[in-house]
């Protein structure tokens, strides 16, 4: 069974561009999660999405967006980035979200000079 | 107070060493607890899961919880070069709750 897959790995930006990144869930899993890590805060939760639908939002400016399609396909946007948006983005997969076991993907790095 | 304490190490064993790895938590409606694996560049990996106070063994690891002192560990028996990554303690309170991290403790083991 494939994993989660993130797309694309590694990103270059510029302050005040946007960016939209992209995660697969494992095939049957309808809850994907989106997690922001970097040095200084650790892993820490943006938001989840079920059903097309965000159940769950974690303490983060409205810059961060996401949504999710009926493929349970997952996209995040960040617009307007800032230098402190530079992180690994890491999306989770389970099949309901009411698990304790998320499967992570690889990340999407982001560089914003 | 932070919800989670993790010392961030580094630690470095020899090969064949037991290793101990420990998160303080102050949320008592953590209900569940995991301990994820993240080698360099990768994203973490699952390692163990419990909602149990005790122990419970998997292979060469053994988590730990004591709910009354909100502490977990992770001991890793006869560790190798390969167990050589970054690892983060989580906790959840169930539910689609987010899952809480700590900021990873990251382990060297020294052939």
């Amino acid at each position: 069974k494939a994993g989660v897959t993130q797309t694309p790995r590694y990103l270059i930006k510029t302050r005040g561009q946007q960016v939209t990144l992209s995660c697969s869930p494992i095939s049957g899993h309808r809850s994907v999660s989106w997690y922001q890590q970097t040095p200084g805060q650790g892993l820490q939760f943006l938001f989840e999405y079920f059903s097309e639908t965000q159940r769950n939002k974690g303490n983060f400016p409205g810059r961060f967006s996401g949504r999710q399609f009926s493929n349970s396909r997952s996209e995040m946007n960040v617009s307007t980035l800032e230098l402190g948006d530079s992180a690994l983005y890491l999306c989770a997969s389970s099949r309901t979200g009411r698990e304790e076991t998320q499967y992570f993907g690889p990340g999407t790095r982001l560089l914003v000079l | 107070q932070k919800e989670v304490e993790q010392d961030p190490g580094p630690l470095s064993v020899p090969e064949g060493a037991i290793v101990s790895l420990n998160c303080t938590y102050s949320n008592s409606a953590f209900q569940y607890f995991m301990w994820y694996r993240q080698y360099s560049r990768k994203g973490p990996e699952l390692l163990m899961y419990t909602y149990s106070s005790g122990n419970k063994e998997d292979g060469r690891f053994t988590a730990q919880v004591d709910k009354s002192s909100k502490y977990i560990s992770l001991f890793i028996r006869d560790s190798q070069p390969s167990d050589s990554a970054t690892y983060l303690c989580a906790f959840t309170q169930g539910g689609s709750e987010k899952l809480v991290f700590g900021k990873g403790t990251k382990l060297t083991v020294n052939p």
